[in-house]
């Protein structure tokens, strides 16, 4: 079964700083993996995603994450943090090759707090 | 760029009662699905639909609920009788195949409030 963990609940960085968000994923064949990024009182927006073309992925708002197979994670970093990426970020596995199912499966999340 | 639309944002419900989510999925996609989100927890499935059928479902989604999509545009979550422990944000995700590879559009959530 497909299965993500993120390790921190919270992360909190100072503006300008590196961000390092932690995910670990089980999956018995190649994964489909996501970051979501969901702000207050808004929906869940697509960051980037892992697809297996590239292992480093680049996606919006100078976000990257590294696939690295060896080590089960797809960990989500930016260079500089600014105080709009304080939000909730979630690392997500599709579930299944493909069809008519391809549920997602959550980790638990990781708040992200910049301080000024 | 296209939106997933969700309707009401907000629902305070009595316990007992139905209540309809409603969703507009971007207009090309065919794949649907509802999660849910209770306060504090992890984002769940609930159910996913492709050609007018429902194609998974999780535990949770028992008898007591329901997908529809009465027309082209619409997809729609139902409530039969409400318990304290479905209040929890509801949303409303479409993609436009099959592939896993592609990502799922969320809308911004319907919050449920049961009294």
């Amino acid at each position: 079964a497909q299965s993500v963990t993120q390790l921190d609940s919270h992360v909190s960085v100072s503006e300008g700083t590196p961000v390092l968000l932690r995910c670990n994923y089980s999956s018995s064949y190649s994964p489909s993996l996501f970051w979501y990024v969901q702000h207050p009182n808004k929906g869940l927006q697509l960051l980037l995603k892992y697809t297996s073309a590239a292992t480093l992925v680049k996606g919006i708002n100078g976000f990257e994450a590294e696939f690295k197979k060896s080590e089960t994670s797809f960990h989500l970093t930016k260079p500089s943090a600014h105080m709009s990426d304080a939000a909730e970020y979630f690392c997500v596995v599709s579930a299944g090759y493909g069809g008519a199912t391809n549920k997602l499966i959550f980790g638990t999340g990781t708040l992200l707090a910049v301080q000024p | 760029e296209p939106e997933v639309t969700q309707t009401p944002s907000h629902q305070v419900t009595q316990m007992g009662q139905e209540v309809i989510l409603r969703c507009v999925p971007i207009s090309n996609h065919l794949y649907f699905y509802w999660y849910r989100q209770i306060l504090g927890q992890k984002v769940e499935f609930l159910v996913s639909f492709y050609n007018n059928e429902i194609s998974e479902k999780s535990e949770i989604f028992d008898d007591q609920f329901s997908v529809e999509r009465p027309d082209g545009s619409n997809f729609t979550l139902k409530i039969r009788s409400t318990k304290l422990e479905d209040s929890a944000m509801y949303f409303c995700a479409s993609k436009v195949t099959g592939d896993s590879n592609q990502p799922q559009h969320f809308g911004d959530g319907t919050r449920l409030s049961i009294l």
